[in-house]
């Protein structure tokens, strides 16, 4: 079945530095690929997505790229805030077949950003 | 705000009971999907509904069950609890079931602990 691995951390950086979070995903099909991220105590937001192979999702700053060759879609950010602190999630839906609609996620990864 | 709401915040209950975790989507989305989120097994895909009816299963026990109401809400039930259904339950929704990178927006979260 469909799976998405990502690194668990806890991530610690300060502020201002340069942050790669990585995912790669196995599945049957071609899927579209999501970061959501979820701040202490509340629900999942999505932070950006691509839907097929070469696409590029930002949003504040972040980004990732949707590299089929290599089934990643890793997070980047260049410079990160204190107000980044929170957990990451990568997740993909399959974009065919007769699967199931919900979302497959990682573990998630929790980021630290210190001043 | 996501638009998405679920009640009650917070469920403390004791193994053998059952309990409703209730789930309002977005005004104008038709699909409604639900989650578990646990320590040891993270976010897991539950259940779908489309417009009043169950589109797609995850990873729902037999104890589980949902359904989705003409004015599209949503009730998971939960029965014959166990100490490990002590988790964090989200709902979300979509506007359709279309496949491909439909945005799910998720809501805040029932906690619910067994004792």
């Amino acid at each position: 079945g469909d799976s998405v691995t990502q690194m668990e951390g806890p991530v610690t950086l300060s502020e201002e530095a340069f942050l790669t979070i990585n995912c790669t995903y196995t599945a049957t099909g071609y899927p579209s690929l999501f970061w959501y991220v979820q701040y202490p105590g509340e629900g999942l937001q999505l932070l950006l997505k691509a839907t097929k192979a070469d696409d590029k999702g930002s949003n504040k700053g972040f980004e990732a790229t949707y590299r089929k060759e290599t089934t990643s879609f890793h997070l980047e950010k260049g410079s990160v805030q204190v107000s980044d602190s929170a957990v990451y999630f990568c997740a993909l839906m399959e974009n065919s077949g007769g699967g199931a609609d919900g979302l497959t996620f990682g573990k998630g990864t929790h980021l630290i950003i210190q001043p | 705000d996501s638009g998405v709401t679920q009640t009650p915040k917070h469920l403390i209950t004791a193994t053998g009971q059952r309990v409703t975790l209730r789930c309002s989507p977005r005004s104008g989305d038709l699909s409604v999907y639900w989650y578990q989120q646990s320590l040891d097994q993270g976010l897991q895909f539950l259940i779908q509904y489309y417009n009043g009816e169950e589109r797609a299963k995850g990873n729902i026990l037999e104890r589980f069950s949902a359904q989705q109401f003409p004015d599209l809400h949503s009730e998971l039930n939960l029965s014959s609890l166990e100490l490990g259904d002590s988790a964090l339950y989200f709902c979300a929704s979509s506007a359709s079931p279309r496949r491909g990178g439909e945005t799910q927006y998720f809501g805040p979260g029932t906690r619910l602990l067994v004792l």
